[in-house]
């Protein structure tokens, strides 16, 4: 199985409540934000992004909340399901450059 | 279908052997990256490069090399692997372009390597 996921902090969840996941960034340059869950065994597939110029956006089932003054952004997924479960990072590009600093993610766990 | 293609997927080689991992996108992106992945410390850039024959060093280029030849590939090249290299590689590309916008990173399915 995958090592990646070893020594991450993990939020379990019971099916059909709602998951709200967070993430502290660094950088008060950064002006676009994105959300990938990672499952066991494939690469980062992209979830939700925003802009620092919004506070919120809102996708299918999934919501980002953006915090400027405190630099936290947050992942609400609704009514969350089996095939949630993941590894779920967040990643901040500073403006100006091409970079994209990635956090180092939190465990989803689904308990049916 | 948009996608990151990365080989080998799976490869266990030996210190010193000279390999090199591909990565291909079919998406015209102008931004490539490699990273890669440990427990614990998350994904960490490599190198990355903005457009053909335009790369640049990321976080841990030490004991990698990359090329970008073509607008699709950005090989991975290890001179002379070391067993602290061992780990999972990621490529990534991205519509994003110049140093400000939007863009996500599309991510390819990833590469182990393992070096004894």
């Amino acid at each position: 199985g995958e090592s990646v996921g070893l020594h991450l902090p993990t939020l379990s969840v019971q099916e059909g409540d709602n998951s709200i996941i967070n993430c502290a960034y660094s950088n008060s340059a950064s002006d676009y934000f994105i959300w990938y869950k990672q499952e066991s065994g494939k690469g980062p597939q992209f979830i939700i992004d925003i802009r620092s110029n919004m506070d919120k956006r809102q996708g299918q089932r999934v919501t980002v909340l953006l915090n400027k003054t405190v630099k936290h952004l947050s992942l609400q997924i609704a009514a969350t399901q089996p095939g949630d479960s993941a590894v779920y990072f967040c990643a901040e590009c500073p403006h100006g450059t091409y970079k994209y600093i990635f956090g180092t993610g939190t465990r989803l766990k689904v308990l049916a | 279908e948009a996608q990151v293609t990365q080989n080998p997927r799976y490869l266990i080689t030996v210190t010193g052997k000279k390999l090199t991992v591909t990565c291909s996108q079919n998406m015209n992106h102008e931004y490539m990256s490699w990273y890669r992945q440990d427990p614990g410390l998350g994904l960490r850039q490599i190198y990355y490069s903005m457009n053909v024959e335009v790369t640049d060093k990321g976080d841990v280029p030490e004991g990698y090399k990359v090329s970008r030849k073509e607008k699709r590939n950005f090989p991975l090249i290890l001179e002379s692997p070391s067993p602290n290299q061992t780990s999972l590689y990621f490529c990534a590309s991205s519509s994003r372009t110049g140093a400000a916008g939007s863009g996500e990173l599309f991510f390819g399915e990833g590469s182990r390597l393992t070096v004894l």
